[in-house]
């Protein structure tokens, strides 16, 4: 099974900042590759596909990038709107594997 | 507009079953691969199965094979998922989410707002 780690697991941040969310694959993954942001009683949502892709309707602000086992998810200058927990996917098999999530707070 | 909407969840005690629906809506069901996927009171993701457009292949996540099963009625536009032997570790939110583009085991593009299961004697 296909292994996804992510880091950090929280991030305090201030409204501005730059952000950059890590993930490994424990196998090389090509650009099979997902982020979603969640939001508290909310389901996941779609941010970036296929490791570089953003999702129709999600701000240019986000962007993702990397191939093979190593992926980030960048966030140039973090928005109020921002703050929720990010988690990496990949669907590289059949079957899903998700990061295990990064929390960003407000600093 | 693409709707997906969970139902069956509620308190069930430990070693009983329970069945899950996923109505879906606005796009053509049987052109996509469906998912479960769990999140359990505080946690992360959790992928639980995955069925193909046609419904000939389901994979499971290790902790839930041979307990759960996962099965479409492409007639009704709708995803299940059978629970058994239910245990405390099971106790989760429970989503649909919809692969993308169709036919393809691609990442999820619509997710439902998930329905709740509480195992619990």
């Amino acid at each position: 099974d296909i292994q996804m780690t992510q880091s950090p697991s929280t991030l305090s941040a201030s409204v501005g900042d730059r952000v950059t969310i890590t993930c490994r694959a424990s196998q090389s993954i090509s650009t099979w590759l997902a982020w979603y942001q969640q939001k508290p009683g909310k389901a996941p949502k779609l941010l970036i596909y296929k490791a570089s892709s953003l999702e129709s309707g999600v701000p240019s602000r986000f962007s993702g990038s990397g191939s093979g086992t190593e992926f980030t998810l960048t966030i140039s200058s973090l928005q109020p709107d921002d703050f929720a927990t990010y988690y990496c996917q990949q669907y590289y098999s059949y079957s899903w594997t998700f990061g295990q999530g990064t929390k960003v707070e407000i600093k | 507009q693409v709707h997906l909407v969970e139902s069956g969840g509620g308190v069930v005690q430990p070693g009983r079953s329970l069945r899950l629906s996923c109505a879906a809506s606005g796009f053509t069901f049987s052109n996509y691969v469906m998912h479960w996927v769990r999140q359990a009171p505080g946690k992360g993701l959790e992928w639980v199965a995955v069925i193909s457009d046609d419904g000939s292949n389901q994979y499971y996540a290790d902790p839930v094979k041979g307990r759960f099963t996962i099965s479409r009625d492409n007639s009704k536009n709708t995803l299940y998922l059978q629970m058994n032997s239910l245990r405390a570790e099971d106790m989760a939110l429970y989503y649909c989410a919809r692969s993308n583009p169709p036919k393809s085991y691609g990442s999820g593009k619509y997710w439902g707002q998930g329905t709740l299961v509480t195992v619990s004697s």
